[in-house]
């Protein structure tokens, strides 16, 4: 079974707007989420973390929102730039031990 | 330099070969992990090792072995290719994750493999 889901394969956005993308868990244990940005012939690159004990982690245009109780956190991009434009994936670790990947998001950004 | 080198970058097999994905870093991590993405599966990991000593299997090893040469080179088997192997290989690296650090993976830029 997926512990870690991204339910919606694409996103497109107009440049200058937010960009939202969500992400579902299931393991209780996971102490750490990661979202992971990744272009064309390149390998995943780490974006932003957020600790579980935290609800909300802040770096320049991207903020990542955790809610614990509906084992649900989004990525929120303000504002979209074309530039972003790339497969987005969640990440999640397991206390000390290994990282679970979602199926990850398209997001097109529209100049 | 890439950080995390993978070779070869592309390769066009046959079913029944033997394949050898190999890995390097210059990060100086502990711990090193193998990774398949498949379109609409995302990222499934195949084998990680925390270190030299250690080997652990992951979601999908079947069909995979893996070897940690040293601390810093860590190479994927596939013993018999299969045509449902083909796939976009990823190597990863990550510190020891230490109370408080996310402990982050660092990529190399991943091997493409057909397996006709």
């Amino acid at each position: 079974d997926q512990q870690v889901k991204q339910n919606s394969p694409s996103l497109s956005v107009q440049e200058g707007r937010i960009s939202i993308l969500n992400c579902d868990y299931t393991n209780s244990m996971f102490d750490y989420f990661l979202w992971y940005k990744k272009y064309p012939a390149e390998g995943p690159t780490f974006l932003i973390s957020i600790s579980s004990i935290k609800d909300k982690n802040e770096d320049g245009r991207f903020t990542v929102f955790l809610n614990k109780s509906a084992k649900h956190l989004s990525l929120h991009i303000v504002p979209s730039q074309p530039g972003d434009s790339a497969v987005y994936f969640c990440a999640a670790r397991e206390t000390g031990n290994q990282f679970y990947f979602g199926t990850g998001t398209s997001l097109t950004v529209i100049p | 330099d890439a950080d995390v080198t993978q070779t070869p970058r592309n390769r066009i097999t046959k079913t029944g070969k033997r394949i050898m994905l190999e890995c390097s870093q210059t990060k100086g991590h502990d711990r090193m992990y193998w990774y398949r993405q498949d379109p609409g599966l995302g990222l499934r990991l195949i084998y990680y090792s925390f270190d030299v000593k250690d080997i652990n299997k992951g979601e999908i090893s079947d069909g995979y072995s893996v070897s940690r040469q040293a601390q810093a080179k860590f190479s994927l088997s596939l013993e018999s290719a299969i045509p449902n192997q083909t796939a976009l290989y990823f190597c990863a690296t990550s510190d020891s994750g230490l109370a408080g650090v996310a402990g982050e993976l660092f990529f190399g830029e991943g091997s493409r493999l057909t397996v006709l």
